[in-house]
C-alpha cells in the first residue's frame, strides 16, 4: 500500500515567487493535515481537511498561503508570494475517520526561500 | 492554548542503558501520540495513547500516559544504535483533529 507522498521533496525559490506543494494521501483517508516545521522548532499545525472541506484552518499563518483539496483526494498548498520566513519543512499527513486513528505522514517538502 | 513540552531536547546515551523522555501538556486532551523521525524521512507513528494509565510497548520502547498529571513518558530499555532518531510527542483533542507537537527529542545512541 502506498504511503502519503509529497512533491517536490525539495524546493528552492526566490523571495516573491510562488510555490505549490502537493500531497497525495493514502487512498481512502478522509482526513488530511498540513503541518510545517520552521528552523528546527516544533511541528506546527496549518490546516485540516475532511474530504474536500476545510475543517480547521486556524494554523494558516496569513493569506499568502492557500490550500485546496479538490475532489477530496490530493491536496495542494500554495505560497504566493513566498517570504524568507516561509522556509522550513512542510509535512502532510492523512488518517481515516475515527477516534484514535493514527495519522500517517509524508516525507515532507523542504522549502528554502532565498 | 495547548502547549506541549518535551524534555530533554537532546539526549546522548550509551548502548545498553535505559532512559526516559518526558512529555508534559498544558490542557486536557483525548489522545497522545509518539512519533519517530529519522533524518530526511517521514514521521513514523509509534504509539497512540487514549486513556489514563494506558501503557503500550513495542520492542525496547514503552510509552505511558497519566492524564491527571498531563504527562506521558517514553521509556527506552537497553538502547541500541538503531534507536537513534528524533522522537516527538503530540497531543490532540477528539473533535479538533489537529495535533500539537512538542519540540522533539533528538536521541543519539553511542556504542
Amino acid at each position: 500500500e502506498a504511503g502519503v507522498t509529497q512533491f517536490p521533496s525539495h524546493s528552492v525559490i526566490e523571495k516573491g515567487q510562488t510555490v505549490t506543494l502537493r500531497c497525495d494521501p493514502i487512498s481512502g483517508h478522509d482526513n488530511l493535515y498540513w503541518y510545517r516545521r520552521v528552523m528546527g522548532k516544533e511541528i506546527k499545525f496549518l490546516l485540516h481537511f475532511v474530504k474536500e472541506s476545510k475543517q480547521d484552518e486556524s494554523g494558516m499563518p496569513n493569506n499568502r498561503f492557500l490550500a485546496e483539496r479538490t475532489g477530496g483526494t490530493y491536496s495542494t498548498l500554495k505560497v504566493q508570494p513566498a517570504e524568507l520566513e516561509d522556509s522550513g519543512v512542510y509535512f502532510c499527513a492523512s488518517s481515516p475517520i475515527g477516534q484514535g486513528m493514527r495519522a500517517f505522514f509524508g516525507q515532507g517538502t523542504r522549502l528554502t526561500v532565498v | 492554548e495547548l502547549k506541549v513540552e518535551q524534555n530533554p531536547l537532546f539526549l546522548s546515551m550509551q548502548e545498553g542503558k535505559n532512559y526516559t523522555i518526558y512529555c508534559n501538556y498544558s490542557t486536557t486532551s483525548d489522545r497522545l501520540y509518539w512519533y519517530r523521525q529519522d533524518p530526511g524521512k517521514s514521521l513514523e507513528s509509534l504509539f497512540v495513547l487514549l486513556s489514563n494509565g494506558a501503557v503500550k510497548q513495542e520492542g525496547r520502547l514503552m510509552a505511558s500516559l497519566d492524564t491527571k498529571a498531563r504527562l506521558s513518558t517514553l521509556h527506552i530499555t537497553a538502547a541500541v544504535h538503531d534507536l537513534s532518531a528524533t522522537y516527538f510527542c503530540a497531543v490532540a483533542n477528539t473533535n479538533a483533529g489537529k495535533s500539537t507537537f512538542g519540540d522533539g527529542t533528538t536521541l543519539t545512541v553511542k556504542p
